[in-house]
């Protein structure tokens, strides 16, 4: 049974380009969580998504980040114009319901560079 | 609302050692709690939680947590450290009713001298 899986996993973009990172969650599960972790800092949550809805975005900058999970197909997070602080890595993770006490499965994440 | 607090963010044992990987939480709502562990350029890996019921939790690779909630603490423990061990650890808590959002500590990074 394969795990969440992320692609890329490194990412070099140059400023103002943009970014597109994808997930896959386990097979089986309906709701996908989008993590960042800045260099030398904790986990910080981004976003909440089941398929086609988008449940807490609370996390997510207000401008150039988005993120979506259709029917069919990966989770996408998209970085717009990228600059420098969006240096980080992107991790995912999945979990079969919104039960509290379900762990979330995480993937090893993508590691997003802007030069 | 919900914040975790580990304190120290690299520890250092030798090979052999009681491993304490502290951890402080504060909950508006009763809590789980979740250390996971990340090895380089890796994901995040459950090592155990707390949910409900017996508050000294067992998880994998040795390691145990106890659950305080008098202290609001859920510090990570393993009585001998190995080599392998050397990883950052990350302590979580998810609000009981809102749903599985998690709230991660700054991490400790741990150290084993050989």
């Amino acid at each position: 049974n394969a795990g969440v899986m992320q692609n890329p996993r490194h990412l070099v973009r140059r400023r103002g380009q943009e970014a597109r990172l994808r997930c896959s969650p386990m097979k089986g599960h309906s709701h996908v969580y989008w993590y960042r972790q800045l260099p030398e800092e904790g986990l910080k949550f981004m976003v909440y998504l089941q398929k086609e809805n988008i449940i807490d975005e609370s996390g997510m900058p207000k401008e150039r980040f988005s993120a979506e999970f259709p029917k069919e197909g990966p989770s996408i997070l998209r970085i717009q114009q990228v600059v420098r602080g969006d240096s980080a890595a992107y991790f995912c993770a999945s979990s079969p319901g919104q039960f509290e006490n379900s762990p979330l499965h995480f993937g090893n994440g993508t590691r997003l560079t802007v030069t | 609302a919900q914040s975790v607090t580990q304190l120290g963010s690299h520890v250092s044992v030798s090979e052999g050692a009681l491993v304490l990987l502290r951890c402080n939480y504060s909950s508006s709502v009763p809590p789980y709690l979740f250390w996971y562990v990340q090895y380089p350029n890796q994901g995040l890996q459950l090592l155990l939680k707390y949910t409900t019921g017996a508050t000294l939790v067992k998880g994998i690779n040795g390691f145990e947590a106890e659950f305080k909630k008098s202290e609001t603490s859920f510090h990570l423990t393993k009585p001998s450290a190995h080599m392998s061990d050397a990883a950052e650890y990350f302590c979580a808590v998810s609000g009981r009713y809102a749903g599985n959002m998690l709230t991660f500590g700054g991490g400790t990074r741990l150290m084993v001298k050989p």
